[in-house]
């Protein structure tokens, strides 16, 4: 069966540190892979996905940026965070060639708090 | 660009109300799905419609697509504490050689015991 995980589960950061979260997924081969960011109280705001490795599409311009070195493996960065930046960021996995067509399945988070 | 309202934003019922959640778009949907977030979890993947006028059902949660495609909704009969969470909807379009999937904002729901 297929899983996501996504570490760490919170992080507390100052401002104008770097950012690093990690996102792997096991049991499935060329998945399609996202970023979102849940700011407290808000809905899902779409950040970056990627059909494959090394392809990355940004949805926001923004303080962050994405890497997909391996198949199933999405990493998420900041050179410089921001107080804006603070949230929950969730990493999701579809299977198959359409993103509008299947389901997403969300990894458990990471709440950041930048102070 | 795109973009999926959703209404009300926020909804507190008696447990034993019933709930309805609408999801509205502008443009023509290829599809919607919908999913659900407890508190301090993760969304999870509820239903998904494509046709015209679908309607689909899971125990007490009846989804509704419109005829014109251009809106959902997710009607909950007689709540219950388990149903508290986010309910959001996630609208498809035709857009590009994937497509693409815009989220709602998502309607919290509180149920009182």
């Amino acid at each position: 069966s297929q899983t996501i995980h996504q570490w760490p589960a919170t992080l507390v950061q100052p401002v104008g540190s770097p950012l690093s979260l990690e996102c792997t997924v096991e049991g499935t081969s060329n998945p399609n892979l996202y970023w979102y960011r849940q700011a407290a109280g808000r809905g899902l705001q779409l950040l970056f996905y990627s059909v494959g490795i090394g392809q990355i599409s940004s949805e926001v311009p923004q303080n962050l940026s994405a890497s997909r070195p391996q198949d199933r493996q999405f990493i998420l960065s900041s050179k410089k965070l921001l107080l804006s930046d603070s949230g929950f960021y969730l990493c999701a996995w579809s299977g198959g060639v359409s993103i509008s067509y299947n389901e997403q399945f969300f990894g458990p988070g990471t709440r950041l708090t930048v102070l | 660009g795109q973009q999926v309202m959703q209404i009300p934003q926020y909804q507190h019922v008696q447990e034993g109300e019933d709930f309805t959640t609408y999801c509205n778009s502008s443009t023509t949907l290829s599809n919607i799905q919908w999913y659900k977030q407890r508190p301090g979890g993760h969304p999870v993947f509820l239903i998904q419609l494509v046709k015209s006028g679908e309607v689909k059902k899971q125990k007490r949660l009846t989804f509704q697509f419109g005829e014109a495609k251009k809106n959902s909704s997710l009607h909950i009969t007689a709540t219950q504490t388990t149903d508290v969470g986010t309910y959001f909807c996630a609208g498809g379009n035709y857009g590009g050689s994937q497509g693409n999937l815009i989220f709602g904002k998502g309607t919290k729901l509180s149920v009182k015991p």
